[in-house]
């Protein structure tokens, strides 16, 4: 898996768009890029999954350059209910090895009123 | 709901005892993966199992071990238990031997809190 590197935390206010950028620059060519959400003590929640250009699903947008050595998750009009910590895990669907499944620090995301 | 189920959700045990931890993964998948969550900490990958078969294996203490059964269920085995266990463990699970692509993603569970007194 590559290794990612996210912001540590980020602060918005209810009603802006946030977007959180995961740095993986030594991603592989068969290697995905899923985003994950977690709120404390529950287990973390699938948001989307992207390979390449813009991916967009109900609650997220994925942008993925050209490169793929960075991917941007973006959430339109938060909630206070977006309040959680966002992970970034890049990996290849054929492959797992070692510890490599492990994800990284993730980003605080604190949505104000 | 993410299919994946965990049991026990709770768990208090004193320190050196043993405990079972026991997932059943989305109907279908024949990944299970296991990771463990101290307070405030990322998410520590322990091991992954595909198809019954060990497939991947993370920083999992030699006091812990795992299996995936015939039924495709798994059981996570912490022995000696230490205070500095305490927290979350979570199973998640996949159709595939790997964590990309579509169709392949990784589905956590609601986790089993063990907290060791």
């Amino acid at each position: 898996l590559a290794k990612t590197t996210q912001p540590i935390s980020m602060d918005s206010y209810e009603g802006q768009e946030v977007n959180i950028t995961c740095s993986h620059n030594n991603i592989a060519t068969n290697d995905y890029i899923t985003w994950y959400q977690q709120f404390p003590s529950q287990g973390p929640r699938f948001i989307i999954q992207g390979y390449k250009t813009k991916v967009t699903n109900e609650v997220a947008s994925l942008f993925i350059p050209a490169d793929r050595k960075s991917s941007t998750l973006s959430l339109p009009r938060v909630s206070l209910s977006d309040t959680a910590v966002y992970y970034c895990l890049v990996g290849d669907r054929f492959k797992a090895a070692g510890n490599k499944l492990t994800f990284g620090g993730g980003t605080r995301v604190l949505v104000k009123p | 709901d993410s299919g994946v189920t965990q049991t026990p959700k709770h768990l208090i045990t004193a320190t050196g005892q043993r405990v079972t931890l026991r997932c059943s993964p989305r109907s279908g998948d024949l990944s299970v993966y296991w990771y463990q969550q101290s307070l405030d900490q990322g998410l520590q990958f322990l091991i992954q199992y595909y198809n019954g078969e060990e497939r991947a294996k993370g920083n999992i203490l030699e006091r812990f071990s795992a299996q995936q059964f015939p039924d495709l269920h798994s059981e996570l085995n912490l022995s000696s238990l230490e205070l500095g266990d305490s927290a979350l463990y979570f199973c998640a699970s996949s159709a595939g031997p790997g964590p990309g692509s579509s169709g392949n993603t990784i589905y956590f569970g609601e986790g089993s809190w063990l907290t060791v007194v």
